[in-house]
């Protein structure tokens, strides 16, 4: 079975401050990584990808992820918060050698930037 | 742009209703996805689809059939809606091209029921 957990329900962090959004997963073998964000009424948008190689991963709108292999971590970050930035965050999960093609997604984490 | 369309933003229905859920995508992808997201449990698979007239069912199948007769069409069925159905219901879809590829959404349904 494979798990996401993301230990923090809301994050807030001041516009102009780097933020961190805590992702930790389980999954036999090694794991094919995500981040997704979600605006207000909107669907699901993708951020970025873990695969293979580097461990420091970047993405779109300026967010990068590092992956831990050592602590089965996935966290997302941004050097400097913007307002817009304010939403709710998924990290997800697919393992290389389960043969499941579906992901399994976290509880997520809502981001609040104030101004 | 992959698109990922659904049938209905907003839809409200009553107990005991058959409810069809569409979702349609342009991208000659493999794989279609049905997921719920409730607040607090993020997303959680109800079916997927890797071709036409294939499915298999994700980790909350109960009380939802699927149909795929086409590639690019793929539907979600409450057979008799009750009001633990009221969700948000979210269709993607994704490549097998590349085993990695990440899932494209819809934007979702809010599905009511009274």
């Amino acid at each position: 079975a494979q798990s996401v957990a993301q230990p923090e329900d809301q994050v807030n962090v001041a516009e102009g401050n780097p933020l961190t959004v805590k992702c930790t997963y389980s999954v036999s073998g090694n794991p094919y990584l995500f981040w997704y964000v979600q605006y207000p009424n909107r669907g699901l948008q993708f951020l970025l990808k873990y695969i293979t190689g580097d461990n420091l991963v970047k993405g779109s709108y300026g967010f990068e992820a590092e992956f831990n292999k050592s602590q089965t971590s996935f966290h997302l970050k941004k050097p400097s918060a913007l307002v817009s930035d304010s939403a709710l965050y998924f990290c997800a999960v697919r393992g290389m050698d389960t043969g499941r093609r579906a992901l399994t997604f976290g509880s997520g984490t809502r981001l609040q930037v104030q101004p | 742009d992959v698109k990922v369309t659904q049938s209905s933003r907003y839809l409200v229905k009553r107990t005991g209703e058959k409810v069809f859920l569409e979702c349609v995508q342009d991208m000659d992808h493999e794989n279609m996805f049905w997921y719920r997201q409730d607040p607090g449990l993020g997303l959680r698979l109800i079916y997927f689809s890797y071709d036409v007239k294939m499915k298999e069912k994700g980790d909350i199948p109960e009380g939802y059939s699927v149909s795929r007769e086409k590639k690019e069409r793929f539907s979600l069925i409450l057979e008799s809606a009750s009001t633990n159905q009221t969700s948000m219901y979210l269709c993607a879809s994704s490549s097998d091209r590349d085993l990695y590829n990440e899932q494209f959404f819809g934007p979702g349904t809010r599905l009511t029921v009274l």
